[in-house]
């Protein structure tokens, strides 16, 4: 077991591309979290899947974010026509919730630049 | 909705001292999820303690106790012998049910001094 993984680890992109980062949590664990952090700040909840089902995604989140996690396996994250307030680290979280441990697992992020 | 509060953006302690760590938090559930998460300068955040609110006792692992004060909606974070190890962001987090979203504080970066 390797951990969640997440995919790029760094993106540059010119401000209006679209991006796309992959998320690969712990094998078996069905519930996936993403999240995005600024400098200095939290994780801000972005939008949460049990399996392939989307549960709820953040009222904040702009119609050009979408997620989707088509086999409830990997997810990905994509960010259409990017806005220089996009720029942020992109964390991704797993955890099982058939059982009773509570704790969720984290990526080591995708930092995205929109220049 | 939930909200979690951290009122300490940023602490500094000497090595070996015991620090303290404040988070509140506002909720109307009665049973819930508490956590301390931290994260080490560019590296993935890592959970170090976590409370369940139907828990009277204080959780403890090695170092690292909470405070839980259900009734003032407090959950505060006591290390111990500081480390340099332990310098990083922490970060207060509540979950309402075993089934939803995590959410967090602000955070509060911690720097233990040589």
């Amino acid at each position: 077991d390797t951990g969640v993984s997440q995919d790029p680890r760094h993106k540059i992109t010119k401000r209006g591309q679209n991006v796309t980062f992959r998320c690969d949590p712990i094998s078996e664990h069905n519930r996936l979290y993403w999240y995005r952090q600024t400098l200095g700040q939290g994780p801000e909840f972005l939008t949460y899947f049990q399996n392939e089902a989307q549960l709820e995604k953040s009222r904040l989140l702009s119609d050009r974010f979408s997620a989707e996690r088509p086999k409830g396996s990997f997810s990905t994250l994509e960010i259409q026509r990017t806005e220089q307030g996009d720029s942020a680290m992109y964390l991704c979280a797993s955890r099982a919730t058939a059982t009773e441990n509570t704790e969720a697992f984290f990526g080591q992020g995708t930092r995205l630049t929109v220049v | 909705a939930q909200t979690v509060t951290q009122s300490q953006p940023e602490m500094s302690v000497q090595e070996a001292e015991t620090v303290t760590l404040s988070c509140t938090y506002d909720t109307s559930e009665s049973n819930y999820y508490l956590f301390w998460y931290k994260q080490p300068p560019s590296r993935q955040m890592i959970l170090v303690i976590r409370q369940e609110a139907y828990k009277q006792q204080n959780a403890t692992e090695n170092r690292f106790s909470v405070n839980f004060q259900k009734a003032a909606k407090s959950f505060s974070l006591k290390i111990s012998d500081s480390q340099l190890g332990d310098t990083a962001m922490y970060f207060c987090a509540f979950m309402k049910g075993r089934d939803d979203k995590i959410i967090f504080g602000k955070g509060t970066r911690l720097h233990i001094l040589p």
